[in-house]
């Protein structure tokens, strides 16, 4: 069981390229979630999703796209990458909870890209 | 705006000795996760607290949860090298139902020394 799969493990940009991220998982998780991480910042939300067709903005998402077409994918595009984009960038996923009932939703975090714009 | 609050940042340690990492939150929230993180990789689950009053223990940690306080707690016992790491506390963003976003706390980076 792969879980949560990301790809590229590295990259490097030029400032101005665009790029996209890929993730899948395998958990059949309606929930996916973009992460990145800064030193000092701890994770950092950009873009969430609660099912195929279905996306929102999390605390960061200003420079990055996102779409779910699948259940299994959850790509992310930089659209013109910038040095402020250098980052370790997570995917996750995690299973759905109805309203209202309290239940383990932890996530499941992918092995990270680490990204560097010059 | 759902914010949360580890500390100590930094945490040096003696084997053997006992302390306490503590997570604030500022708003109502039903679920609340322990992440462990080893330098370059990914983050490891530790532990799901989702009702108040709520313990959980993994040998060497424990940790607890008080939503009335908004406060969860690990609490590391007779600390062993093999504990360094960073551990992150992270809140679900949504009451009532989960969508699956969470916001971390900055972590408290561990290093436990001879």
């Amino acid at each position: 069981n792969a879980g949560v799969t990301q790809t590229p493990k590295f990259q490097v940009l030029k400032t101005g390229q665009s790029m996209t991220l890929q993730c899948a998982q395998d958990m059949n998780h309606e929930y996916m979630s973009w992460y990145r991480q800064d030193p000092g910042m701890g994770l950092r939300l950009i873009h969430y999703s609660v099912g195929a067709g279905i996306t929102d903005q999390g605390e960061v998402p200003n420079g990055y796209n996102v779409s779910r077409s699948t259940t299994e994918d959850f790509p992310l595009r930089l659209l013109s990458a910038a040095p402020s984009q250098t980052s370790v960038y997570f995917c996750a996923s995690s299973y759905s909870s109805p309203g209202g009932v309290v239940m383990n939703t932890e996530a499941f975090f992918g092995q990270g890209t680490r990204l560097t714009v010059v | 705006e759902l914010k949360v609050e580890q500390n100590p940042l930094f945490l040096s340690m003696q084997e053997g000795k006992n302390y306490t990492i503590y997570c604030n939150y500022s708003t109502t929230s039903d679920r609340l996760y322990w992440y462990r993180q080893d330098p370059g990789k990914s983050l490891e689950s530790l532990f799901v607290l989702l009702s108040n009053g709520a313990v959980k223990q993994e040998g060497r940690l424990m940790a607890s949860l008080d939503t009335k306080a908004r406060l969860s707690t690990l609490h590391i016992t007779a600390a062993v090298h093999d504990l360094s790491a960073t551990y992150f506390c992270a809140v679900d963003l949504n009451y009532g139902g989960s969508q699956g976003n969470l916001i971390f706390g900055k972590g408290t980076k561990l290093s436990v020394k001879p």
